[in-house]
């Protein structure tokens, strides 16, 4: 167990519907970072938070959004949802900002979008 | 720009028999270099990195990689492989500028009894 959480587990959802996905560090840990999953893609990363404040984008889609809220915890928001969407994702988290700083990662959220 | 590339996308080895799993990375600047493991229905886990120093670096597990600067590879082995050890496997280079992690495509590991 990395003390990273992440809810929901799976999600199943129609095409062009909009969904969030929820995400909470490790207790201390102020770094949150998404990432997608997908056969085809392999694991992208898509957005980093800090304390709040957006620190790097990856390859997120403009139908895409994140944020990170002052209890730390993060939301990713995706809508207008695509057949191409359906992925794992995954959200970790580190204690501060940089490379040399190990990331943890949560379990996934399995989204399906029909 | 990084990148990081694995040979094979499915290894399947017997138990007791030596773990190869192949990485090649491409980046413009001093790399960092990582491996990662996921077990099934989990998340990813660290298993070891190289970011200065000794290029035979040690992890979890019994796992080790080697940073060969010439061949541009960061290849993972572990010299006799366990069942607990079937998961799949990314490599992943990061630049010493940025937060962010390019991942190879991920070699799945099977071990046979």
């Amino acid at each position: 167990d990395s003390g990273v959480t992440q809810t929901p587990k799976h999600l199943i959802t129609a095409t062009g519907q909009r969904v969030t996905l929820r995400c909470s560090p490790r207790s201390g840990d102020l770094s949150v970072y998404w990432y997608q999953q997908s056969l085809d893609q392999g694991l992208q990363f898509l957005i980093q938070y800090y304390n709040g404040e957006e620190r790097a984008k990856g390859n997120i889609l403009e139908r895409f959004s994140a944020q990170q809220f002052p209890d730390l915890h993060s939301e990713l928001n995706l809508s207008s949802l695509e057949l191409g969407d359906s992925a794992l994702y995954f959200c970790a988290s580190s204690v501060d900002t940089g490379v040399l700083v190990e990331q943890f990662f949560g379990p996934g959220t399995r989204l399906t979008v029909l | 720009a990084q990148s990081v590339t694995q040979l094979g996308s499915h290894v399947s080895v017997s138990e007791g028999a030596l773990v190869l799993l192949r990485c090649n990375y491409s980046s413009s600047v001093p790399p960092y270099l990582f491996w990662y493991v996921q077990y099934p229905n989990q998340g990813l886990q660290l298993l070891l990195k190289y970011t200065t120093g000794a290029t035979l670096v040690k992890g979890i597990n019994g796992f080790e990689a080697e940073f060969k600067k010439s061949e541009t590879s960061f290849h993972l082995t572990k010299p006799s492989a366990h069942m607990s050890d079937a998961a799949e496997y990314f490599c992943a280079v990061s630049g010493n500028t940025g937060n962010q992690f390019y991942f190879g495509t991920g070699t799945s590991l099977t071990v046979i009894p």
